[in-house]
């Protein structure tokens, strides 16, 4: 099955750090992938939609300038807290959408970020 | 905007089956997903039911969907100790989005 990956699994960083996390679809072309966050014992947030080769879509309230994503390629896309704050703190989760009329979203196995 | 709403918790002995439920409130919605969360992990795709379709089975796994009440199920028959995990059930609206519920903590009693 399509499998994706995230790294690092855990994170903690000093409050003004900026922190990369990666995700990676390993064995499909992702065209969309797709960036989530889970508050403790709360269900997932999307905050962008991240489109190889341009501009991520940021949803409503999401600082686009400290949630930087980046798509490069078709399997990887990144997405860097920065200046990051204590309140950054949460699980941050990646999916990848396999092709564009097969409406599946795989999701990496998340991480956890730690701002101290 | 999109409302998708699950019980909290249900907790059912080993070898009963379970009933997850979620209701969710917009009406073009294309695929109902439900994933699966174990403790720490991400979410894994257990099952999707397109919606022009009524039941879809897969193994211990039955979803029933109702498109007039706007209510979707998951069965899980022979519950194991594995399955304790928190279940989300998810709708597709529009080409990109995807409204998670609240989740449903499943507790398996052995």
């Amino acid at each position: 099955g399509a499998v994706v990956s995230q790294h690092p699994s855990r994170v903690i960083c000093k409050s003004g750090t900026s922190v990369k996390i990666e995700c990676r679809s390993l064995d499909f072309q992702a065209t969309t992938m797709f960036w989530y966050r889970q508050f403790p014992k709360q269900s997932l947030m999307l905050m962008a939609t991240s489109n190889e080769g341009s501009k991520a879509t940021y949803e409503q309230g999401v600082e686009k300038d400290k949630f930087l994503i980046n798509h490069a390629s078709l399997t990887l896309s990144t997405l860097t807290v920065t200046s990051a704050h204590p309140e950054d703190s949460s699980f941050y989760i990646c999916s990848a959408r396999l092709g564009q009329d097969i409406y599946e979203q795989y999701f990496g196995p998340g991480t956890r970020l730690t701002v101290t | 905007g999109e409302d998708v709403e699950q019980s909290l918790f249900l907790s059912v002995r080993e070898g009963d089956s379970s009933v997850i439920n979620c209701t969710y409130t917009d009406s073009s919605s294309t695929y109902l997903y439900w994933y699966k969360q174990e403790p720490g992990a991400g979410l894994q795709l257990l099952t999707y039911i397109f919606s022009n379709m009524d039941m879809k089975q897969d193994q211990r796994l039955t979803v029933l969907l109702n498109k007039k009440d706007k209510h979707l199920s998951l069965r899980i028959a022979d519950t194991q100790t594995g399955d304790s995990a928190i279940y989300f059930c998810a709708e597709r609206a529009g080409a990109n989005n995807l409204f998670f519920g609240t989740g449903t903590r499943l507790t398996v009693i052995p």
